[in-house]
């Protein structure tokens, strides 16, 4: 079955160290993939996207996510976090034979990320 | 621009209850898809509505419907509502058409609580 897996429920960071959020998927083949941000009471914002290309993604608020096809994997990173990161993340995935994203985008559990100060 | 809005932000209801949630989409969006957001989970699809028809549709019952009216705008409908439908329910809008990838674009949900 085709799944997404963010293997971290909870991660908590210092403020101003690095970030690597975890995501996994299990597809027949490549599937369009997404990260989001949900901040409490709010809608999903798009941090990035990878549809193809460069494997080193980058996103908006200093987010990049790597593909790497050999893991199956869509790490999402930052360099130096800010409290304003604390927020739920979603990693997410299309499968590319919906062609139009009929079949929805299939989410992960979700990271709930906390920033020490 | 506009972006996705829903209505309302908060309700409750009881068990056996029906439910109408509304959706607007982007302006120049036509595509509009229901996610549904369990505490604690990651959203999932519910179904996708394109030329005011259902296009796709994930693993839930016939008693959540929906509509897609001429201006893009769709409805959520859920009968006989059980303790395991109160969930953030999130409306996503995109454009379908020829060409690239339609990014769909959430609004900031609806809150549904069943008693």
């Amino acid at each position: 079955a085709q799944s997404v897996t963010q293997p971290d429920i909870h991660i908590t960071v210092s403020e101003g160290a690095s970030l690597e959020l975890r995501c996994n998927y299990s597809y027949g083949a490549t599937p369009y993939l997404f990260w989001y941000v949900q901040s409490p009471g709010q809608g999903l914002q798009l941090l990035l996207k990878y549809f193809s290309g460069d494997t080193l993604v980058q996103g908006i608020k200093g987010f990049e996510a790597e593909f790497k096809r050999s893991q199956s994997s869509f790490n999402l990173r930052k360099p130096s976090v800010h409290w304003s990161d604390a927020a739920e993340y979603f990693c997410a995935v299309d499968p590319r034979d919906s062609g139009g994203g009929a079949d929805g985008l299939t989410f992960g559990k979700g990271t709930h990320l906390i920033i020490q100060p | 621009e506009t972006g996705v809005t829903q209505s309302p932000t908060h309700l409750i209801k009881t068990r056996g209850q029906q439910v109408t949630l509304r959706c607007s989409s982007q302006s120049g969006h036509n595509t509009v898809s229901w996610y549904q957001q369990a505490l604690g989970q990651g959203p999932q699809f519910i179904f996708q509505y394109y030329r005011e028809e259902e296009n796709g549709r994930g693993n839930f019952p016939p008693r959540f419907s929906g509509l897609q009216f001429p201006n893009y705008s769709s409805e959520l409908n859920v009968n006989a509502l059980e303790l395991d439908d109160s969930a953030l329910y999130l409306c996503a809008s995109s454009y379908l058409g020829t060409g690239d990838y339609n990014e769909q674009f959430f609004g900031p949900g609806t809150r549904l609580t069943v008693l």
